[in-house]
């Protein structure tokens, strides 16, 4: 079974750009997986940042993009604040009505 | 605005059957674009997609659960259910019900606040 993987951990400086990635154990992401993105705080339910590659959802900053580079999707948070301090899951589309979650990044702002 | 909202028990003997409910509310389970998903989370873990229903009762889930996992749709009563069986502890989780929107893409776009279920005796 193909795994979505992503960086279990990532760090930024406040104000800084950070690009967390979303890639397949075997074959690269494209479009057609419809990457989107979701931003999780502890004891909260998540919260959609980004849906079909790079649309933002209703409300979400546009510090906030999404892209494909390379062979992985790609979020990516242009000066960073102390609040995207969060865990991050991509999903992908696998086909045949599956969709996967990728393991998460906990993304540490300091 | 479209709120969904889980219930049932919180607590679940192993090697029974874990049930539970989410209530639509803001809007219809019927709406043509939209697919009714269960998301569970393991304490300090990350999200597993559990299955997806439409609510012509067409459903998809996940391979891994497949076999002890039943997700079936209320039109009457705006509501949808998942039921797994045969749980242990490794069943411990939030479990979220979520409305996935699958029309020209696949995205979860609302989310219900989450219910902790553990199995245990």
């Amino acid at each position: 079974q193909t795994v979505v993987t992503q960086e279990p951990s990532f760090s930024v400086s406040p104000g800084g750009t950070v690009t967390l990635t979303c890639g397949l154990s075997s074959g690269s992401v494209s479009t057609s997986y419809y990457p989107s993105w979701y931003q999780q705080t502890p004891g909260q339910a998540p919260r959609t940042l980004i849906y079909s590659t790079n649309s933002r959802s209703s409300g979400v900053p546009d510090r906030f993009s999404g892209s494909i580079l390379g062979n992985k999707a790609a979020l990516t948070i242009t000066g960073a604040q102390a609040d995207d301090q969060s865990d991050y899951y991509c999903v992908l589309y696998m086909g045949s009505g599956i969709v996967v979650f990728g393991g998460g990044t906990k993304l540490t702002v300091l | 605005q479209l709120q969904l909202q889980e219930s049932g028990p919180g607590l679940v003997k192993p090697s029974e059957t874990l049930s539970l409910t989410c209530t639509v509310s803001g809007g219809s389970i019927s709406s043509s674009s939209s697919y009714w998903d269960w998301i569970r989370q393991p304490p300090g873990k990350g999200l597993e997609w559990i299955g997806s229903i439409y609510y012509n009762g067409g459903a998809y889930y996940n391979p891994s659960l497949k076999s002890r996992v039943t997700i079936s749709v209320d039109t009457s009563k705006n509501q949808f259910s998942l039921k797994l069986s045969s749980v242990t502890a490794a069943d411990t989780a939030v479990y979220y019900c979520a409305r996935l929107v699958r029309s020209g893409t696949y995205f979860i776009d609302y989310w219900g606040q989450g219910t902790l279920v553990t199995v245990s005796s």
